[in-house]
């Protein structure tokens, strides 16, 4: 029972190609989030969905898009996927007023 | 230049030791919360601050509002500590800034 659960835990794929990396949560909390963590171990935020809503859309290029079904998911999707694309990706849900902030265990993506 | 720098970047203490890391950030917050990351990548949160001081076990958070500074605080430092600790000041309701982390080894 996992609060929040990102799969798959590690993936590795050819240049190119069209890859998912999917995010669940069960807290009821209402805005998710995707980071992505460089190489230096810098977390940079690149969506946020509150209720179905994109909040917040740093300046990623558009290959990658968030997909959000209902409050409890919110799925990366990554088109065309490059060399500079291999990194960490950490889902995070929280609830506004609250401040807690719950992190997915991560999803290491290499691209070859 | 980041809103939120941690230091030092990397930290290297024997088993026992009193650790400080350092976390300024230039923006107003509404809380900061400092996070732990673990050699096989997840991230945990270990406290959200807005004023004052919070322990749990052998870690303790402070934050100062005014000088717009917190620091995390081990005593009594163990292999197992070992991690990337990152600093993060929450600005609105739901947007983080992040630290550049701190690299922790503390040698048995």
């Amino acid at each position: 029972d996992t609060a929040v659960s990102q799969t798959p835990k590690y993936l590795v794929t050819q240049m190119g190609n069209d890859k998912s990396i999917k995010c669940e949560q069960n807290l009821g909390h209402d805005t998710m989030y995707w980071y992505k963590q460089d190489s230096k171990k810098f977390l940079k935020i690149m969506f946020s969905y509150n209720n179905k809503e994109l909040i917040i859309n740093e300046t990623v290029p558009n290959r990658f898009s968030p997909k959000s079904p209902d409050k409890a998911h919110l799925n990366l999707h990554i088109n065309s996927l490059e060399l500079g694309d291999s990194a960490v990706y950490f889902c995070a849900s929280s609830q506004v007023g609250y401040y807690g902030y719950t992190f997915g265990s991560g999803t290491r993506l290499t691209v070859v | 230049k980041n809103e939120v720098e941690q230091s030092p970047q990397n930290l290297t203490a024997q088993e026992g030791e009193f650790i400080t890391i350092n976390c300024s950030y230039s923006v107003g917050i509404s809380a900061l919360h400092w996070l732990q990351q673990h050699p096989g990548g997840g991230i945990v949160s270990l406290f959200m601050l807005s004023s004052g001081k919070k322990k749990h076990g052998r870690l303790i958070a402070t934050i100062n509002i005014q000088e717009k500074h917190s620091s995390l605080h081990i005593t009594a430092s163990h292999p197992r500590d070992s991690a990337v600790y990152i600093c993060a000041a929450l600005i609105t309701g739901n947007q983080f800034y992040f630290g550049t982390g701190t690299s922790l080894t503390v040698i048995p």
